[in-house]
């Protein structure tokens, strides 16, 4: 079946850091790739998505971009600030079959400290 | 923007009682609804999928005798986890969907916590 492998299960950095949390994926089709963020007593809130080879998902200073050669999603950002702890789990999902669910990783937990 | 709401945040249920929970989608029409039960031992557990005017596809290992699941419009599902044990602790989520614009995004509630003493 399908999976999502994140390699970092958790990452510590200082703020202004640079953050990459890798993600690879297998399926079977051509799948459309997302990223989204846990905070502490919070539902997971979407982040961004890509759906074809090349293309860049980007929001709130975090881009990935889908590379089909290499089957992966990887999360970057910048300059990470305090606010960014939390805990990003990288999914994918069959395009257009709205009859199926997501398939997580087991998510990457980031602490930002000041 | 695409809004969920799931409510009760979290419940405290006796050891072979039942818990229902209920999901709202706001701003959006939810064509599809996915349950799914996070523990720290599995991550994101899909229990089952819900689309309105078709059947409910439940995931292995779950079943609808168990995870009754209602989706009566595009706007509200709700979910009863019957005689409920230790093992289905964890925090239940309503990821929706409204398939069209945002292809196959689901936006998830705040979630529904279960704890059983």
């Amino acid at each position: 079946g399908d999976s999502v492998t994140q390699t970092e299960g958790q990452v510590a950095l200082s703020e202004e850091d640079f953050l990459t949390i890798h993600c690879n994926y297998s399926a079977s089709g051509y799948p459309a790739l997302f990223w989204y963020v846990q905070y502490p007593g919070e539902g997971p809130q979407f982040l961004f998505r890509a759906s074809r080879d090349k293309e860049k998902g980007s929001s709130r200073g975090f881009e990935a971009t889908y590379d089909k050669g290499t089957t992966s999603f990887h999360l970057r950002k910048a300059s990470v600030q305090e606010s960014d702890s939390a805990v990003y789990y990288c999914a994918l999902g069959d395009h257009g079959n709205y009859a199926q669910g997501l398939t997580f990783g087991l998510g990457t937990r980031v602490s930002v400290f000041p | 923007g695409a809004l969920v709401y799931q409510y009760p945040r979290r419940t405290i249920c006796k050891s072979g009682t039942s818990m229902r929970m209920e999901c709202q989608a706001v701003g959006f029409q939810a064509t599809s609804v996915a349950w799914y039960r996070q523990s720290p031992q599995k991550t994101f557990e899909l229990i089952a999928l819900s689309t309105v005017n078709s059947a409910i596809k439940y995931e292995q290992n779950f079943t609808q005798e168990k995870f009754p699941i209602s989706h009566p419009n595009l706007s509200f599902s709700s979910m009863t986890v019957l005689n409920a044990y230790l093992e289905d602790r964890g925090l239940y989520l309503c990821g929706a969907r409204e398939g069209t614009v945002s292809g196959n995004t689901l936006y998830f509630g705040e979630g529904s916590r279960l704890i059983v003493v």
